[in-house]
């Protein structure tokens, strides 16, 4: 069964600092790997989205990264400012059945 | 843009009441979620919808159903609710199942059970 993890679970960097953050997922057989962002409270907005023929994309500063063989993503965000603050989530879509399998999310704080 | 609309941000219910969130997509999308979100676990799919009349279990259905009578329309039914069922519960659309494409979540109903 298809499994997600993101590590850490939370994370503190000042303003300006380049990051990363980190999904492993247990199972290669994937459709594509998806990238979100959650605001306190608020619904999830999509960020970046891999299908799995490709390695990377790319947004603005936000570049994802896919490794199916290694069953790992990374998401890069460049110059982070106080406006990245937020939960990041991962999802894989499952080959078999096209549905969404989640990480637990990384939540970010930028510090001004 | 795709909007996806829910029809309560805020709910507070009592237990043994039955709860309707309902949720609205604009964009002829065949394919409609549900999903619940607690703290630590991520999102867990309740269930799911490729078409009108159409409903398909997710992960976790126990306590819940669906109804899609409409393509643009699709509701949660807590049938009794109960205080474990206080959660985020976020609907979602995708165009059709297998395209290329994200799913567009709405704001989320944060619902209460006393």
């Amino acid at each position: 069964k298809q499994e997600v993890t993101q590590i850490p679970a939370a994370l503190s960097v000042p303003e300006g600092e380049n990051l990363v953050l980190n999904c492993s997922f247990t199972d290669s057989a994937i459709y594509n790997l998806q990238w979100f962002r959650q605001d306190p409270g608020k619904g999830l907005t999509s960020l970046l989205l891999i299908q799995s023929s490709q390695r990377e994309q790319t947004s603005g500063r936000l570049n994802a990264s896919l490794d199916k063989s290694s069953g790992r993503s990374t998401l890069y965000i460049a110059a982070s400012q106080p406006g990245d603050s937020a939960t990041y989530l991962c999802a894989v879509e499952v080959d078999s059945n096209y549905q969404l399998i989640w990480g637990a999310g990384t939540k970010l704080i930028i510090k001004p | 843009d795709v909007k996806v609309t829910q029809s309560s941000r805020y709910l507070v219910k009592r237990t043994g009441e039955k709860v309707f969130l309902e949720c609205v997509q604009d964009m002829d999308h065949e394919n409609m979620f549900w999903y619940r979100q607690d703290p630590g676990l991520g999102l867990r799919l309740i269930y799911f919808s490729y078409d009108v009349k159409m409903k398909e279990k997710g992960d976790i259905p126990e306590g819940y159903s669906v109804s899609r009578e409409k393509k643009e329309r699709f509701s949660l039914i807590l049938e009794s609710a109960s205080t474990n069922q206080t959660s985020m519960y976020l609907c979602a659309s995708r165009y059709y199942r297998g395209s290329a494409d994200t799913q567009y979540f709405g704001p989320g109903t944060r619902l209460t059970v006393l």
